[in-house]
């Protein structure tokens, strides 16, 4: 158990359809990050937050947005979707902008 | 980013010693050479890091080319748990930690 927490594990929803997938991190971490992970990409980097603050950006479409809270837990937007964003969306975070990142379970999104 | 190579798969027979290679021959002089771990159906796991010297923790051994162009990460007794796919990744000190990850190394191991 890596301490990070996503929600929900696995999402079905239709082509046109908007989804957030939300994240927990480790007690303490202010770090959050999201990547995706689909079969013919591999693990893609979308975003990362500290403490609040967006602080480096990958590839992340325009329909696909990213917040974290106060609270630290962060939250993951994905509209307009399309059967192409069907994939494993993993959270990790981190203690700092350089420590070693702690992944959660990822969450299964099938878009049909 | 700066870019590594790894062999897509290798094997090993349980309790015999695995070591993993990597090229990252346009490392710069502040990048970390990172390995994560992705076991079936779960998220990567952190295995271990280095700048320059040999690192070893209770997971694995990293060893670092003297010009750092290089690195193998060492699994002194694979178990069956061992199998997944091995993560080289250089973290490049100027973009935070944006971690890219290649296509890794699948690691069976046999019973």
């Amino acid at each position: 158990d890596s301490g990070v927490t996503q929600t929900p594990k696995h999402l079905i929803t239709a082509t046109g359809q908007r989804v957030t997938l939300r994240c927990s991190p480790r007690s303490g971490d202010l770090s959050v990050y999201w990547y995706q992970q689909s079969l013919d990409q591999g693990l893609q980097f979308l975003i990362q937050y500290y403490n609040g603050e967006e602080r480096a950006k990958g590839n992340i479409l325009e329909r696909f947005s990213a917040q974290q809270f106060p609270d630290l837990h962060s939250e993951l937007n994905l509209s307009s979707l399309e059967l192409g964003d069907s994939a494993l969306y993993f959270c990790a975070s981190s203690v700092d902008r350089t420590g070693e990142l702690f992944f959660g379970e990822g969450s299964r999104l099938t878009v049909l | 980013d700066a870019k590594t190579t790894q062999p897509n798969s290798m094997e090993s027979n349980e309790e015999e010693p695995v070591h993993l290679p990597c090229n990252h021959s346009t490392i710069s002089g502040t990048d970390y050479i990172h390995w994560y771990r992705q076991l079936p159906s779960q998220g990567p796991e952190y295995v271990i890091h280095g700048l320059t010297s040999n690192v070893n923790n209770r997971m694995a051994s990293l060893a670092i080319a003297e010009d750092r162009k290089s690195s193998t990460l060492i699994l002194h007794r694979a178990t069956l748990r061992d199998a997944a796919v091995y993560y080289c990744i250089l973290r490049v000190s100027s973009n935070d930690y944006k971690l890219s990850f290649g296509a890794g190394t699948t690691v069976t191991v046999r019973a």
